[in-house]
């Protein structure tokens, strides 16, 4: 059974706006997550990070929201960039575990 | 510094047939893994390592043999391939998880097709 869910497989967005990118979790034991990028043909390269003891992690124009209760992160890229379009992963990890668990990921369209 | 690398980067086998992926690292990373990636699965951990010598199961392990002979190696075999096993691959390294996980870096994949 998947722990960890995009439910969303695909998301348009305009340049300039701002790109909402959700992901659930069902494993409570779950402490730490990671958000990748991955452009086609190539492998996925990390982007930003949260551990449970925080509930928002910024990094320029990336944020991830951490809601702990409702097992729910997001990821917010403000403001989008053609750049941006992608396939975004979140991942999860147990903070004593060895294994990420990912998502089905999200391909992200930024519209010029 | 080439970081991870794969190879190689396609391969097509028939049914029954076997193969050796190899992933390389070049950071001196304690961690690699194994991943497959298929149509509306993400990535799945197949075997993983957590240093020179070691070798454990992830989510999805049977089919396929891993060993890490060499730190900076990290070799996935196929005994006898299945079309159920076409897929992309990718290896992944980290630094030592002493004190939890780390970001992964993944390498570019290898496409395999099993007829």
């Amino acid at each position: 059974d998947q722990q960890v869910k995009q439910n969303s497989p695909s998301l348009s967005v305009q340049e300039g706006r701002i790109s909402i990118l959700n992901c659930d979790y069902t494993n409570s034991m779950f402490d730490y997550f990671l958000w990748y990028k991955k452009y086609p043909a190539e492998g996925p390269t990390f982007l930003i990070s949260i551990s449970s003891i925080k509930d928002k992690n910024e990094d320029g124009r990336f944020t991830v929201f951490l809601n702990k209760s409702a097992k729910h992160l997001s990821l917010h890229i403000v403001p989008s960039q053609p750049g941006d379009s992608a396939v975004y992963f979140c991942a999860a990890s147990e903070n004593t575990g060895n294994q990420f668990y990912f998502g089905t990921g999200t391909s992200l369209t930024v519209i010029p | 510094n080439a970081g991870v690398t794969q190879t190689p980067k396609f391969r097509v086998l028939k049914t029954g047939q076997s193969m050796t992926l190899l992933c390389a690292q070049d950071m001196n990373h304690e961690y690699m893994y194994w991943y497959r990636q298929d149509p509306g699965m993400g990535l799945r951990l197949i075997h993983y390592s957590v240093g020179e010598g070691t070798t454990a199961k992830g989510e999805v392990p049977d089919g396929y043999n891993v060993s890490r002979l060499k730190k900076q190696n990290f070799l996935l075999g196929l005994e006898s391939a299945a079309p159920s096993q076409t897929s992309v691959y990718f290896c992944a390294s980290s630094y030592s998880l002493a004190g939890g996980p780390d970001e992964q870096y993944f390498g570019p994949g290898t496409r395999l097709t099993v007829t």
